[in-house]
């Protein structure tokens, strides 16, 4: 069955303090990985995209790295905005109409 | 990217009861997929809705309860079909448009 399976649950940093968010993933032929931020009552905002094993994408602060069994979100010198919750999902190459999400880890950067 | 809207943004209902959720997007689309947040749950999909065909639904979901209409490219709705408090969650639309992006949500308590 696929799954995915992220950890930590939360995660409380302190500004400035870097730290990485794991999503280990098990599907049946991996046709995309997906990183996205959510906010309380909002919906998900996308954040990347990963297709391969060994491809990694930046923006500002969040680097997103993939393997074949997981991924990582890197946070580097976060900053209270960047509180929110990180939700990986994965695509497989059977079913692309369908992202099978993680529970997510919920992050909260104190000043 | 997609600009994506949903109507409402809220409501508190009856069991019994039910509601139709709206969905448009700024730009035409071939696919628009629905997917369920339960409290405390990550998203899970409800069906995907193709122009001019019926949709498709996952398993555990039916078109008697969540029946879905998707009259243009532009524009869907989900209907929440004789709710009971278990229908309580937040509704999201999302589309495929060079990365897969989400509505704002539809927050949903049943009484």
């Amino acid at each position: 069955e696929d799954q995915v399976t992220q950890s930590p649950e939360a995660l409380r940093l302190q500004e400035g303090e870097s730290s990485s968010l794991n999503c280990s993933y098990t599907v049946s032929g991996l046709r995309g990985l997906f990183w996205y931020r959510q906010d309380p009552g909002k919906g998900p905002e996308f954040l990347f995209t990963l297709y391969s094993a060994g491809e990694e994408k930046e923006k500002e602060r969040l680097k997103a790295t993939l393997t074949k069994k997981e991924s990582f979100l890197h946070i580097t010198a976060p900053k209270p905005e960047d509180s929110a919750t990180y939700l990986c999902a994965v695509q497989a190459s059977y079913n692309t109409d369908k992202l099978i999400f993680g529970t997510g880890t919920r992050l909260q950067v104190f000043p | 990217s997609a600009v994506i809207s949903q109507k409402p943004s809220r409501d508190i209902c009856q069991r019994g009861t039910s509601l139709t959720i709206q969905c448009q997007v700024d730009s035409q689309v071939t696919m628009m997929f629905w997917y369920r947040q339960q409290p405390g749950q990550s998203l899970t999909l409800i069906a995907t809705a193709n122009q001019g065909s019926e949709a498709t639904y996952e398993s555990g979901f039916v078109i008697d309860k969540f029946p879905i209409s998707r009259p243009n490219l532009t524009f869907s709705t989900l209907t929440v079909s004789n709710m009971s408090p278990e229908d309580s969650s937040i509704y999201l639309c999302s589309v495929v448009s060079g990365g897969q992006y989400f509505g704002p949500g539809t927050r949903l308590l049943v009484l």
